[in-house]
């Protein structure tokens, strides 16, 4: 079965440094997302993309972060100058083509530690 | 403003056991819900989904039901085993009335299920 992969699984860094986090979605799907999940919080919505554009961001999601799809099958996040607050669970989801369905197939999420 | 959250965080049941899962919304607008699984060290994974224009919807051992009147919706799980036990999140898609599909995430109710 298809599914979305994260690397890494767990990223350490120091404050202020850049990080990136990787995603492949699943083949054909043309929506990617990516939220966050600060320890024993809820899963929290950080930006939209599509058709190679952001479609709608979140207020988390400020000058610090980027999202780039570079080519036709990763989708990073990067976080320029990390700070302690920035320590959560990054996930990445896609979903087809279709507003009807908005099922979206998240990937097993990328831990980071900011030091 | 969007809102969409559960009245409780923890449930632990039996083996065997029914398990409801309850959240609430704030929109009377909302059309759409979306129960998300979430175990550990994972990412949320769907588990059912239901329209505004249906008040239950059956899956394998699931049941969502919808009741509008009161803005509340439920995940019944029957003969709960212990391979449920993980965090369930209801979730929208498009609170607010945005259009590309971001999810907002309820609280989260933790399940534990005893052997």
């Amino acid at each position: 079965e298809p599914e979305v992969t994260q690397t890494p699984s767990h990223q350490v860094t120091q404050m202020g440094q850049e990080v990136i986090l990787r995603c492949v979605p699943i083949s054909n799907h043309l929506y990617f997302y990516w939220y966050r999940q600060i320890l024993g919080q809820k899963v929290e919505f950080l930006v939209s993309f599509y058709n190679n554009e952001i479609s709608e961001k979140s207020e988390i999601f400020d000058d610090q972060f980027s999202v780039e799809r570079p080519d036709g099958s990763n989708f990073t996040l990067k976080i320029r100058s990390t700070k302690l607050e920035d320590s959560a669970m990054y996930f990445c989801a896609s979903r087809p083509r279709g507003r009807d369905k908005n099922i979206q197939y998240f990937g097993a999420g990328t831990r980071l530690s900011v030091l | 403003g969007e809102s969409v959250g559960l009245h409780l965080p923890t449930l632990s049941v039996q083996e065997g056991d029914n398990s409801i899962i309850n959240c609430a919304y704030s929109n009377s607008a909302s059309d759409y819900f979306i129960w998300y699984k979430q175990e550990s060290g994972k990412g949320p994974q769907f588990i059912i989904d239901i329209r505004s224009n249906m008040d239950k919807r059956q899956g394998q051992r699931v049941t969502v039901l919808l009741n509008k009147t009161v803005k509340h919706l439920s995940l019944q799980i029957a003969a709960t085993q212990p391979g449920d036990s993980a965090v369930y999140f209801c979730a929208e898609p498009n609170a607010g009335g945005t259009s590309y599909g971001k999810l907002t995430f309820g609280q989260g109710t933790i399940l534990t299920v005893h052997p």
